[in-house]
């Protein structure tokens, strides 16, 4: 799998957009972007994935450079409900998923 | 649907008893994982199954632990004898065989003593 870089982490104000980034240069054509996160001491709750084009759905945005090299998602309006930590993970289709660090994102009232 | 279901929610336990954490799965998926999560190691991959077939078991540390799924909707995972260095939350996923999302339990808080 290829590996992600993710920073530490991120403040958002509440009621702006929280833009996540990922970084994974080394992705192969047929590997996806997936987001997951972890709310404090729940399971982990996907997010959304996409492989070349940008997703949305009800819960976020996924931007994927033309190159596929990083990644940002986004949440259009981030509520302290979205304060958790946010994994990116490439990973080919139906294969195990690697979680990384993650990014802890603090959304500030 | 009630979603993955963890059995039980918090377990403490006292060095060298066994342990045993239950999984239901959501009904109809055919994919179930096992996670562990500490501070130190993240979120790891224990081993997961499709179809009831264990796939791959090279994230189980040790010979301690052994985990089965007898039948689609129901797994376990067994620690004997535990360590207080199995100390850690334990969780469940379940997925449509072949699909993308892994949808998670609530997790198993384990504590050996």
């Amino acid at each position: 799998d290829a590996k992600t870089t993710q920073p530490p982490s991120m403040d958002c104000a509440e009621g702006r957009a929280a833009n996540l980034p990922c970084n994974h240069s080394t992705i192969s054509g047929n590997e996806y972007v997936y987001w997951y996160r972890q709310i404090h001491s729940q399971g982990p709750q996907y997010i959304i994935h996409g492989l070349k084009n940008n997703e949305t759905n009800e819960m976020a945005s996924l931007i994927i450079t033309e190159d596929r090299k990083s990644s940002t998602l986004i949440l259009p309006h981030a509520t302290l409900r979205d304060t958790a930590v946010y994994y990116c993970i490439v990973r080919v289709r139906d294969d195990k998923i690697i979680f990384g660090k993650g990014t802890r994102l603090h959304i500030l009232p | 649907d009630a979603g993955v279901i963890q059995s039980p929610r918090h377990e403490v336990t006292e060095m060298g008893q066994e342990v045993t954490l239950r999984c239901k799965p959501i009904s109809g998926h055919n994919s179930l994982f096992w996670y562990r999560q500490t501070m130190m190691r993240g979120l790891e991959l224990l081993i997961y199954f499709n179809n009831n077939v264990p796939i791959d078991d090279s994230g189980m540390p040790e010979d301690r632990f052994s985990a089965k799924m007898p039948n689609a909707s129901f797994s376990t995972l067994k620690i004997q004898p535990s360590e207080p260095r199995d100390s850690a939350v334990y969780f469940c996923a379940s997925s449509l065989f072949g699909a993308d999302t892994q949808y998670f339990g609530p997790g198993t808080r384990l504590t050996v003593l």
